[in-house]
């Protein structure tokens, strides 16, 4: 069965780092391509970018290129996601998924809340 | 990339079908067969109900079906039913291994 478990809510300051993490089982992990989805809160859903464990090559949305870095470490079958300065406006629901049967996300993580505020 | 355009709102009484659409540019929808669409009920992860234009994946209802006309999508909800009242997106792929999702249409069972 194929698992996504993404790590736990996090609450942080304007200025801080943050590194979030999604482990993948039940599947070859570095043969699909794994990426990430922000909700707002009340808004939709937004396409960030998308990494292949295999051999690390990593896609972002124009919207999220230089202000997020995707990463895996295919050892321990997890992806990344992290900010170097959190902003306020990065406080959101983030989702893993995972593309195995088509060009499309067709499994999810369970969301990691991220709250950046003062 | 700009997000796809859906309609804020859809409703139908139970039994009846409704229809959402996605329009996209021939950059992303009307480019690729891969367009899906992902249910989502409030504080729930989104779950795939049809994917490659009008494909179910295991356990989805035939209720739900999808099609695609030029570079737009539709996803039909056939016999509507109570549990079906959620948020519905639609998502295209749009080259490079990048894809881009609808602004989100709510569906309210009346």
């Amino acid at each position: 069965e194929v698992q996504l478990v993404q790590s736990g809510a996090e609450v942080k300051k304007p200025g801080e780092s943050l590194k979030i993490s999604c482990k993948g089982s039940g599947y070859s992990f570095t043969s699909y391509w794994i990426g990430w989805v922000r909700q707002m809160p009340g808004k939709g859903l937004e396409w960030m970018g998308i990494i292949y464990p295999g051999d690390s090559d990593t896609r972002y949305s124009p919207s999220f290129q230089g202000q997020v870095t995707i990463s895996a470490d295919k050892s321990i079958s997890t992806a990344y996601l992290q900010w170097s300065s959190l902003k306020a406006s990065d406080t959101a629901m983030y989702y893993c998924a995972t593309r195995i049967a088509s060009l499309t996300f067709d499994y999810w993580g369970q969301g990691t809340l991220v709250t950046v505020s003062s | 990339q700009s997000a796809l355009t859906q309609p804020r709102s859809v409703s139908g009484s139970p039994g009846q079908s409704v229809t959402i659409s996605c329009t996209g540019t021939s950059s992303d929808v009307g480019g690729y067969n891969y367009v899906s669409w992902y249910q989502q009920h409030p504080g729930k992860a989104p779950k795939l109900m049809i994917y490659d234009v009008s494909k179910r994946p295991s356990g989805v209802p035939d209720r739900f079906s999808g099609s695609k006309s030029g570079n737009t999508a539709s996803l039909t909800i056939s016999g509507l039913q109570a549990e079906d009242e959620a948020d519905y997106y639609c998502c295209s792929y749009a080259g490079s291994y990048t894809s881009v999702f609808g602004t989100g249409t709510k569906v309210t069972v009346l």
